[in-house]
């Protein structure tokens, strides 16, 4: 079956940066695209963005652009989103999730399902000094 | 970007109560819409996808309907399982963007 599991807890000092790992298992991984989304305490849920593991094109949220790198290992079927500059209120739980379907076209890859399924365990990111 | 509105925010029920929690977003995503369940401390889990299409090994109680701006996810009898968050999730265009959720609880 479809597995996404995820790196460990971390707790980072405010200006670090942080890298949560989301290994895939029981699907072609360049197949479809692996998306990030975190949940802060009570809170609802925020997408950060996804990337194609076909060609590494990333597309992430406004929020986050300059802060945030997605990355992907095809030898592994590992998927990876590093946030540096972090701030107290980046304090989430970090969840990878797989998207629906996806298509490439010349260096640039569209969603056409764009749902969630399935997501990762969620990585808890503490910030505090 | 598009924003997404849900009514109730939260909502008590009863065991066997027929149920419907409605999402709206901002401008219209044709049937661009999926569902999630979320329970305390868990990942979310896909319900519905593109409004009505119902995942493989979710109950037939849950339904959803809808294009355009207006939606429904709707608990035909509500079972003790069932008692969760659920948000509503645009996916028309980027950013991808949440509803705040409905709380659906024990009366």
């Amino acid at each position: 079956q479809v597995q996404l599991v995820q790196s460990g807890a971390e707790v980072k000092k405010p200006g670090a940066s942080v890298k949560v790992s989301c290994k895939t298992s029981g699907y072609i991984f360049t197949g479809y695209g692996i998306s990030w989304v975190r949940q802060a305490p009570g809170q609802g849920l925020e997408w950060m963005g996804w990337i194609s593991p076909y060609n590494d094109y990333t597309n992430s949220a406004q929020n986050f652009q300059g802060r945030v790198t997605m990355t992907s290992d095809t030898s592994t079927s590992t998927a990876y989103m590093e946030l540096r500059s972090l701030k107290s209120d980046d304090t989430a739980v970090y969840y990878c999730a797989r998207l629906g379907d996806s298509f490439c076209s010349d260096d640039i890859c569209y969603l056409r399902g764009g749902w969630f399924d399935p997501w990762g365990q969620g990585t808890l990111v503490t910030v505090s000094s | 970007d598009i924003q997404m509105t849900q009514s109730p925010s939260s909502l008590s029920a009863s065991v066997g109560d027929r149920v419907t929690l409605t999402c709206r977003a901002s401008q219209s995503i044709s049937s661009y819409l999926n569902w999630y369940q979320q329970k305390p401390g868990k990942a979310p889990k896909l319900l519905v996808s593109a409004a009505s299409s119902l995942q493989g090994g979710v109950p037939s109680r849950f339904s959803g309907s809808g294009s355009g701006t207006d939606f429904t996810l709707t608990i035909s009898s509500l079972q003790p399982e069932d008692f969760a968050t659920y948000y509503c999730q645009q996916s028309y265009s980027t950013p991808l963007t949440f509803g705040p959720g409905t709380k659906v609880d024990i009366k």
